[in-house]
């Protein structure tokens, strides 16, 4: 069975370009997660969507967004890229929204797309 | 004040030790608790939950203090394929997961 995918695995933007991670949930999972790991930190909340509804949103800027397609497949989108943005951005797929999943670890990682803004 | 916050290390042991190291958080809302592995470039993977009564996996043993509000994680007769870093992971609210900064653990020869 496959895993979560992301594409691409690597990317190389200039600031105040404009960037679109894609992710693919685990088949039958209706949730994803996107976060965002600097070297040396722990992964940060950026959204959770789930059946295509926004569910939460991280502390993150407005050049942050995302989506989730009818397939539940998701897209994140970062706009006018900053240096700081440079970092590990992981998609996570659940079969749940809520409670139930975090209690039994239900979230499953996908191996990241890793973008350097130059 | 951040929300999950973990001892860096790192942590060097040999082979077949003894290794722990604790975690703080600071929502006593917190709901459901965890403890990830992530090896180096690569996605975290779940390592175990954490039970209020502590719980064992194998050679891991998790524990929590709901009224002190930390977590620890003790991994006994280390393995060189122990080496990694262990994320504790702490449940928000239903649709969150905050992460601390990671503990690094090394298992020499």
């Amino acid at each position: 069975d496959a895993g979560v995918t992301q594409s691409p695995t690597h990317l190389i933007k200039t600031r105040g370009q404009h960037v679109t991670l894609r992710c693919s949930p685990i088949s039958g999972h209706k949730s994803v997660s996107w976060y965002q790991q600097v070297l040396g930190q722990g992964p940060q909340f950026i959204f959770q969507y789930y059946e295509k509804e926004e569910r939460g949103r991280g502390n993150f800027p407005d050049r942050f967004s995302a989506r989730q397609f009818p397939n539940y497949s998701s897209e994140l989108n970062v706009n006018a890229l900053l240096l700081g943005d440079s970092a590990l951005y992981l998609c996570a797929s659940s079969p749940y929204a809520s409670g139930t999943t975090l209690s039994q670890g239900g979230y499953t990682f996908g191996s990241g797309t890793r973008l350097t803004v130059v | 004040r951040k929300e999950v916050e973990q001892d860096p290390g790192p942590f060097n042991v040999p082979e077949g030790a003894t290794v722990a190291f604790n975690c703080t958080y600071s929502n006593s809302a917190s709901q459901s608790f965890f403890w990830y592995r992530q090896d180096c470039r690569k996605e975290p993977k779940l390592l175990m939950s954490v039970y209020s009564s502590g719980n064992e996996d194998g050679r891991f043993t998790a524990q929590l203090n709901r009224a002190s509000q930390y977590i620890s994680l003790l991994i006994r007769d280390s393995k060189l394929s122990d080496s990694a870093t262990y994320l504790c992971v702490v449940n928000i609210n239903d649709y969150k997961l905050s992460f601390g900064a990671g503990t690094t653990v090394t298992v020499r020869a």
